[in-house]
């Protein structure tokens, strides 16, 4: 299986920062790379697909970089809605996800 | 918009069967691939397996031995069995559709929506 390796595991911010997470494969993984959102109690949200592409309605102010090995997901000015749990997801082969980076405030 | 609710017994016991339903609302079941993924408590997030429509599934290697996904397209309806089950099946189950396109070149593929998850206990 492909491994996932999220950093950090955690995070604080402050309201209007700008975040980045980043998500390691263990092997190529070309663009199949997706990343969601997760607040306990509700449905995991996806933001960002095929490492780059920006899922319809969520805000411009989330995106995602990326390919190979290396990816990035960066929230340009946090709000107070974005404090979750963000997990990484491949897609190249059998589907694996990262272990999760808690976003909480500061 | 499509939405997704998972459904079944809290609590099951050592060595009997998981038992889990998910209902497809506002949209047709008979497109797209549906999924299973789970999330033991304090770990990862793991993808089960998929079915189709029309039948045909794709199991985790890791629980393949145990598992079965059903469908059933009259009740919009799919389904996940894990048999002979031990603690280590405690997790929140989630549902979930798996979309995705084809560039040509490569099929893209990820979850959404998900279902809000259902957490079962494995314990006597």
């Amino acid at each position: 299986d492909i491994q996932m390796t999220q950093s950090p595991s955690s995070l604080s911010a402050s309201v209007g920062d700008r975040v980045t997470i980043t998500c390691r494969a263990s092997q190529s993984i070309s663009t199949h790379l997706n990343w969601y959102q997760y607040k306990p109690g509700k449905a995991p949200k996806l933001l960002i697909y095929a490492a780059s592409s920006l899922q319809s309605g969520v805000p411009s102010r989330f995106s995602g970089s990326g390919s190979g090995t290396d990816f990035t997901l960066t929230i340009s000015s946090l709000q107070p809605e974005d404090f979750a749990t963000y997990y990484c997801q491949q897609s190249y082969s059998i589907f694996t996800f990262g272990q999760g980076t808690r976003l909480e405030i500061k | 918009q499509v939405q997704l609710q998972e459904s079944g017994p809290g609590l099951v016991k050592p060595s009997e069967t998981l038992s889990l339903t998910c209902t497809v609302s506002n949209d047709s079941i008979s497109r797209y691939y549906w999924s299973w993924i789970r999330q033991p408590p304090g770990k990862g997030l793991e993808w089960i397996g998929h079915i189709y429509y029309s039948g045909s599934t794709s199991y985790n290697p890791s629980l393949k031995s145990r598992l079965t996904i059903s469908v059933d397209r009259s009740k919009s309806q799919f389904s996940l069995k894990l048999s002979s089950v031990t603690a280590a099946d405690t997790a929140v189950y989630f549902c979930a559709r798996r979309a995705g396109y084809y560039d040509g070149n490569n099929y893209y593929n990820w979850f959404d929506p998900w279902g809000q998850g259902t957490l079962v206990t494995v314990s006597s």
